[in-house]
């Protein structure tokens, strides 16, 4: 069964600082990997969406990378900002009816 | 375009009670899906469907019933309400794209915190 684990599980960061938040997944035949955003009280928004034949992909200050066959995926965030502050999860496809989701790290920038 | 609504937002349910939690899309959207997020967990698929008429199985299916009629409802139903079942159930929708799940972005609704004492 595949696994996605993320760490840290939490992290703080000032204001303008760059960031990079991880992904790992056990099993690397996965169709697409995406990174969501959940704000307090609310549901999921999709950030990014890499499919597997992709190496990454970008929007505004927004990277997720793909390392297919060592079972990894970065989501880097440029110049933070306070509005970034929510919790981000990543979630791989892998089979026919599920995505496996991981447990999220909790941001917080501080202004 | 309010895109997935889910109602309620709150309920709190006796254990043994029943209860629908309803959604609903407004973008013509194939498939939806039913999740549940637990304190430190991630989400789990409860039940999903590709289309009017077609429902399956996700990966925490029991205690749960699902309907689809119609491409914008997708109903999750709770026959016998345990504690078990406290949760926030979240519903999604994406359009369907190659027959694999997760080959478009997923859109959310906002959730329904439920409650069983």
């Amino acid at each position: 069964k595949q696994e996605v684990t993320q760490i840290p599980a939490a992290l703080s960061v000032p204001e303008g600082e760059n960031l990079v938040l991880n992904c790992s997944f056990t099993d690397s035949a996965i169709y697409n990997l995406q990174w969501f955003r959940q704000d307090p009280g609310k549901g999921l928004t999709s950030l990014l969406l890499i499919q597997s034949s992709q190496r990454e992909q970008t929007s505004g200050r927004l990277n997720a990378s793909l390392d297919k066959s060592s079972g990894r995926s970065t989501l880097y965030i440029a110049a933070s900002q306070p509005g970034d502050s929510a919790t981000y999860l990543c979630a791989v496809s892998s089979g026919a009816n599920n995505l496996f989701f991981g447990t999220g790290t909790r941001l917080t920038v501080i202004p | 375009n309010a895109g997935v609504t889910q109602t309620p937002k709150f309920r709190i349910l006796k254990i043994g009670q029943s209860m629908t939690l309803q959604c609903t899309q407004d973008m013509n959207h194939n498939y939806m899906y039913w999740y549940r997020q637990d304190p430190g967990m991630g989400l789990k698929l409860i039940y999903y469907s590709v289309g009017a008429g077609i429902t399956d199985k996700g990966e925490v299916p029991n205690g749960y019933n699902v309907s689809r009629s119609t491409t914008e409802d997708f109903p999750l139903r709770l026959e016998l309400a345990a504690p078990s079942q406290t949760s926030v159930y979240f519903c999604a929708s994406s359009e369907h794209v190659g027959g694999r799940v997760g080959g478009q972005p997923q859109h959310f609704g906002d959730g329904t915190r439920l409650s069983i004492l």
